[in-house]
């Protein structure tokens, strides 16, 4: 059963558009929704993270939009750069510290 | 931000031996550490936590066996695939909890496994 469902699984924007990510999840009893980054052979890093008690939140260019009621929640990356293609993963989790269940990725291209 | 650091960063070996990878975190210390898989173009899948001084939590599906974890010191953890097969080639991540509160688990580079 997979917990987080995330898409597209692919997505090409031109340099300086908007990319969205979209997810949604099942499990009610997840409280940190973190947005990490992966560049090819490297680790994911954190984006950006939230917690459902407030609706948005931003940092930089990227900001997470959160829809409790809908259980989903996305991701923008606004005035898209070359250097931010990359897959980016949604995750959930109960509490920060816990184990994260990731979503299936998506991978961004950004074309200049 | 928290460095983790993870050796080797990739080890090609034969099928049939033994493969230890190390996952340090080198400016705090862990009591949990979480070990992931990941496939070529697929997703990071948790296959245990780790737990400084105590057993291993693995995910339904994960060969405790083949898959041994010792977490010893709060700034180490180990992952030993045993008898290592072609279908353990992967991309093998880390991550670590800081015990202090900061929001957020931080990944090791990552190891590239190569089974022949």
């Amino acid at each position: 059963q997979q917990q987080v469902k995330q898409s597209p699984q692919s997505l090409i924007v031109q340099k300086g558009g908007i990319s969205i990510i979209n997810c949604a999840y099942e499990n009610t009893a997840f409280d940190y929704f973190p947005w990490y980054q992966q560049f090819p052979g490297k680790g994911p890093a954190l984006l950006i993270a939230i917690r459902p008690d407030v609706s948005e939140k931003k940092e930089g260019r990227f900001t997470i939009s959160f829809n409790k009621s809908a259980k989903q929640f996305s991701l923008h990356i606004m005035d898209s750069q070359p250097g931010d293609s990359a897959t980016y993963f949604c995750a959930a989790s109960k509490g920060a510290g816990n184990k994260l269940t990731f979503g299936g990725g998506t991978r961004v291209l950004v074309k200049p | 931000g928290a460095v983790v650091s993870q050796h080797p960063s990739w080890v090609i070996c034969k099928s049939g031996t033994s493969v230890k990878i190390e996952c340090r975190s080198l400016d705090f210390q862990a009591t949990t550490m979480f070990w992931y898989r990941q496939f070529p173009k697929q997703s990071l899948m948790l296959m245990a936590t780790s737990n400084e001084g105590s057993k291993a939590t693995y995910e339904q599906g994960v060969e405790k066996d083949k898959f041994l974890i010792n977490h010893a010191s709060l700034t180490l953890s180990t992952l030993t695939v045993t008898s290592a097969h072609p279908e353990d080639s992967s991309f093998y991540i880390c991550s670590a909890d800081p015990p202090d509160g900061r929001e957020t688990q931080y990944f090791g580079p990552g190891t590239r496994l190569l089974v022949l």
